[in-house]
């Protein structure tokens, strides 16, 4: 079970917009509509942002988007907030017996 | 309001034993696939293991099949975890989550397992 691909660390300045990608292959993401965007802040647990790739759960703002091209999925962040800088964390179901977490992406609010 | 409370974490010696317990309340327990998900110190996450309602869907990591046990107890609003041949490798916040198509939406606050001699 491998884990996906995210870069370690994005970065942008209050009010601009970042995207966040997970790569993976054609048998996980490529093959998946169940991708999900988690965001966890120092010493709390992960918090889901995204699912189904794009779909939000009430609450979360629709700053936060999702899409999926192939085999890489994306997080996009508009108009970025102080409060944005955590960690983030793509996953997606591999077949039917696993789950692969991305390795994780430190958005930091410059 | 949701609330999934970990617990029986703690330090345990290379090759030992350890049993984690998530306790629900606020959900209808029975009516969720649930989930283990760990994060080492410093580390991602990873998923770790799923069960489902009535236990007769187990899902394990590689990483951790053939030594670690999910199992729940629909009447306690339990969830359990068995870890058995500990590895500092297991060393994490081990965190319990709901699990629906692949997507954990409630999270617990996590139990600390340390391995080491």
């Amino acid at each position: 079970q491998s884990a996906l691909t995210q870069p370690p660390s994005a970065s942008g300045s209050p009010g601009q917009t970042v995207t966040i990608f997970c790569t993976g292959t054609s048998s996980d993401i490529g093959s998946s509509n169940y991708v999900s965007w988690y965001q966890q802040h120092p010493g709390k647990a992960p918090k889901v942002l995204l699912f189904e790739v794009t779909k939000r759960p009430s609450g979360v703002p629709d700053r936060f988007s999702g899409s999926k091209s192939g085999n890489t999925a994306s997080l996009t962040v508009s108009g970025l907030q102080t409060e944005d800088e955590a960690d983030y964390y793509c996953t997606s179901n591999v077949g039917s017996s696993s789950v692969a977490f991305g390795g994780g992406t430190k958005l930091t609010v410059l | 309001e949701v609330q999934l409370a970990e617990s029986g974490g703690g330090l345990v010696q290379p090759g030992g034993s350890l049993r984690l317990s998530c306790a629900a309340s606020g959900i209808t327990f029975s009516w969720y696939w649930m989930s283990w998900v760990r994060q080492a110190p410093g580390r991602g996450l990873e998923w770790v293991a799923t069960i489902n309602q009535d236990e007769s869907v187990k899902r394990y990591a590689d990483s951790v099949k053939g030594r670690f046990t999910i199992s729940r107890d629909n009447a306690k609003n339990s969830l359990y975890l068995q870890m058995n041949s500990l590895g500092g490798e297991d060393s994490a916040v081990y965190y319990c989550a709901t699990e629906e198509y692949f997507r954990f939406d409630h999270w617990g606050q996590g139990t600390l397992v340390n391995v080491a001699s």
